[in-house]
């Protein structure tokens, strides 16, 4: 089972929010970890977005919109990306990441289409 | 600017061996933590490795699937990261990018103006 699990692809609407999860494999307490948030478009490296460990420390990238925010669901073990007011330009692969004993974890990306 | 520019890939076979440059400029590369990250065709993100300011120690940490065969160094003086990848596997097909990593005093997240920036990646293509 992979560290991080993200579905495979979501579909929104523009002007919608979309909600992307990055499920912990179980004995990874979700309070232990900073979430990292990174958009990759096609033939294009990744951009950093955000990361989240509590409110009071979190992070966003330089120039990265307020319209992303991050945040964590304690009940499903997951890190959160919400994207609101959708845009055609916010469609992309989502990927997540943790750091764990000095090594870093990604999960295996969402595939955002906003129709 | 900050950016980082990678160079040395190509096609090698099985066995084979290539050394990965990336040229850093617009911010002090002497403070930064780097890592390797790769992007096998058509799949997700896999981190191959991290190395840390000579300052911090200048330590080295690995993905399992690349330890004992890759090696990540740092030549200050030339701003460039290197990754020394040996005994390359077909798998190990990719493009590789350079990043700025993030950085921590302690358990403390340190940001700066060269947080978490990437390089557009070079490829490495092993095959027979």
């Amino acid at each position: 089972q992979p560290v991080l699990t993200q579905p495979t692809s979501l579909s929104a609407s523009p002007g919608a929010s979309a909600r992307l999860t990055c499920t912990l494999r179980s004995g990874f307490n979700l309070g232990d970890y900073r979430i990292f948030w990174y958009q990759q478009k096609p033939e294009s490296p990744p951009r950093y977005l955000l990361n989240y460990y509590s409110d009071s420390s979190k992070h966003q990238g330089s120039g990265v919109p307020s319209r992303f925010s991050g945040s964590k669901d304690a009940s499903s073990n997951a890190g959160i990306l919400v994207i609101s007011g959708l845009q055609s330009e916010d469609e992309a692969d989502y990927y997540c990441m943790i750091w764990h004993n000095s090594a870093s974890w990604f999960g295996g990306g969402t595939k955002l289409t906003v129709l | 600017e900050v950016q980082l520019v990678e160079s040395g890939g190509g096609f090698v076979k099985p066995g084979g061996s290539l050394r990965l440059s990336c040229a850093a400029s617009g911010f002090t590369f002497t403070n930064a933590w780097m890592s390797w990250v790769r992007q096998a065709p058509g799949k997700g993100l896999e981190w191959v490795g991290r190395i840390k300011s000579k300052t911090d120690g200048g330590t080295t940490d690995y993905a399992a699937p690349v330890k004992g065969r890759f090696t990540i160094s740092r030549d200050d003086s030339k701003n460039t990261l290197f990754l020394q990848m040996n005994s390359l596997k077909t798998e190990d097909t990719a493009v590789y990018y350079c990043s700025t990593s993030h950085q921590y005093s302690g358990s403390r997240p340190v940001y700066n103006y060269y947080t978490d920036v990437w390089g557009k990646g070079t490829t490495v293509t092993v095959s027979s």
